[in-house]
């Protein structure tokens, strides 16, 4: 099962944006708007931030917002704060024999 | 709240199997499935595996296929995920959450496999 390309880590100033991508295929995120991100502070159990490309749950921060063109979808944090440092993973629903892949990781850095 | 609560850390040597139970509450525990997931030291996400909690079908990583059993018990809303024939590359943390997307996460069971 193919993991999704993010990249390894992305850093920004507090108060910047940053962006996170996320490159699949026409068998997973550019198929599908089954796209999800999920925040990781290691230790603690995942938490969704964006489902379905780009609705973002109950609680969440509009900080964070998501969005797809073809087979890269984004996420995108805007003012970013220091508590925002974590890793960041997408997945994705896929028509391959495993119905679901994450992303590599990104982990993001505020400076 | 609803909250997903697993069992605790595991240590089994090679060739054992472990089983990992995540107890549901807070919602009502058969309308949603149950996935895992991995993630062995210094790697990502892995998706193991999902379980219909409603009629117990199940779709399991092809990775994991002949190692792996999800199942769960209604009357105390527990999922459990037993994977057998250990070995040192299975020793990750492991994850349950609710169906997809993953809205609801456990807090994580530690399983290490070493001699």
């Amino acid at each position: 099962q193919s993991a999704l390309t993010q990249p390894a880590s992305v850093s920004g100033s507090p108060g910047q944006s940053i962006t996170i991508s996320c490159t699949g295929s026409s068998s997973d995120v550019g198929g599908y708007n089954f796209v999800s991100w999920y925040q990781h502070h290691p230790g603690k159990a995942p938490k969704l931030m964006i489902s379905d490309v780009s609705n973002r749950p109950s609680g969440v921060s509009n900080r964070f917002s998501g969005s797809k063109s073809g087979n890269t979808a984004s996420l995108t944090i805007s003012g970013l704060q220091a508590e925002d440092e974590a890793y960041y993973y997408c997945s994705s629903y896929t028509s391959r024999s495993t119905p679901y892949v994450f992303g590599t990781g990104t982990k993001v850095t505020v400076l | 709240q609803v909250q997903l609560v697993q069992s605790g850390a595991e240590v089994k040597k090679p060739g054992a199997s472990v089983k990992v139970s995540c107890r549901a509450s807070g919602y009502n525990f058969s309308r949603y499935g149950i996935t895992w997931v991995r993630q062995a030291p210094g790697q990502g996400l892995e998706w193991m595996g999902w379980i219909n909690v409603y009629n117990g079908n199940t779709n399991y990583a092809q990775k994991f296929q002949g190692r792996v059993t999800m199942t769960t018990a209604t009357p105390t809303s527990t999922a459990y995920m037993e994977l057998t024939s250990l070995r040192s590359d299975d020793t990750a943390v492991y994850y349950c959450a609710r169906d997809f997307p993953f809205d609801i996460w456990g807090q994580g069971t530690m399983v290490t496999v070493s001699s």
